[in-house]
């Protein structure tokens, strides 16, 4: 199972908006609608942002969205702030039972 | 409040095993699946598998198919990640961590909600 592929770094002014995405196969992203989004700061554990494509957990703002197109996930960040400089990956379920995760996504806050 | 506390950072040789422990509080521990996901210094996330606290019953990546086994002891709600054969590039944190099962109203599935603070494998002769 290849990693899901992310583009390496994504960077943004304050208050502008920034895509993500996250590119795999009709046998994860595109089968299901099972893509999670995590944000990780340096030597910090993974904090889960979105989950089933676009649904926010308690608690996450209302600044990240999730959306999904064929065998291609997106995360966009409006309003972008010094606080969301962080590596962000996507995950999928796939069709083997099992999971992966994206490349990784650096975002650098202009 | 949930928490997933590790066990310590290891130092091993190559060729040797190492186990890394999960012991979960705040929830009942067999309403979940633990995962489990290394990180390699510098590097991104990698999923290696799952275990369902409640069945036993596991799936592993297939590049660890072999050399990883996942088990829990649900009398003191700790599950177990090991790995034989190691190599140098086995070096990484180690983290556990939860994810709801459909079964169970009201969870998050397919994604992880809560994470261990991460064990540190250091594999060098």
């Amino acid at each position: 199972q290849s990693a899901l592929t992310q583009p390496a770094s994504v960077s943004g002014s304050p208050g502008q908006s920034i895509t993500i995405s996250c590119t795999g196969t009709s046998s994860d992203v595109g089968a299901y609608k099972y893509v999670s989004w995590y944000q990780q700061h340096p030597g910090k554990a993974p904090k889960l942002m979105i989950y089933d494509v676009s649904i926010r957990p308690s608690g996450v703002s209302n600044r990240f969205s999730g959306s999904k197109s064929g065998n291609t996930a997106s995360l966009t960040i409006s309003g972008l702030q010094a606080e969301d400089e962080a590596d962000y990956y996507c995950s999928s379920y796939t069709s083997s039972s099992t999971y992966v995760f994206g490349t990784g996504t650096k975002v650098t806050v202009l | 409040q949930v928490q997933l506390v590790q066990s310590g950072a290891e130092v091993k040789k190559p060729g040797a095993s190492v186990r890394v422990s999960c012991k979960p509080s705040g929830y009942t521990f067999t309403g979940y699946y633990i995962h489990w996901v290394r990180q390699a210094p510098g590097q991104g996330l990698e999923w290696m598998g799952r275990i369902n606290a409640n069945s036993g019953g596991t799936n592993y990546a297939q590049k660890f198919q072999g050399r990883v086994t996942m088990t829990r002891d649900t009398s003191i709600s700790t599950a177990y990640m090991e790995l034989s054969r190691l190599r140098s590039d086995d070096t990484a944190v180690y983290y556990c961590a939860r994810v709801g099962r459909v079964v169970v109203p009201d969870t998050i599935t397919h994604a992880v909600d809560y994470w261990g603070q991460g064990t540190l494998v250091t594999v060098s002769s």
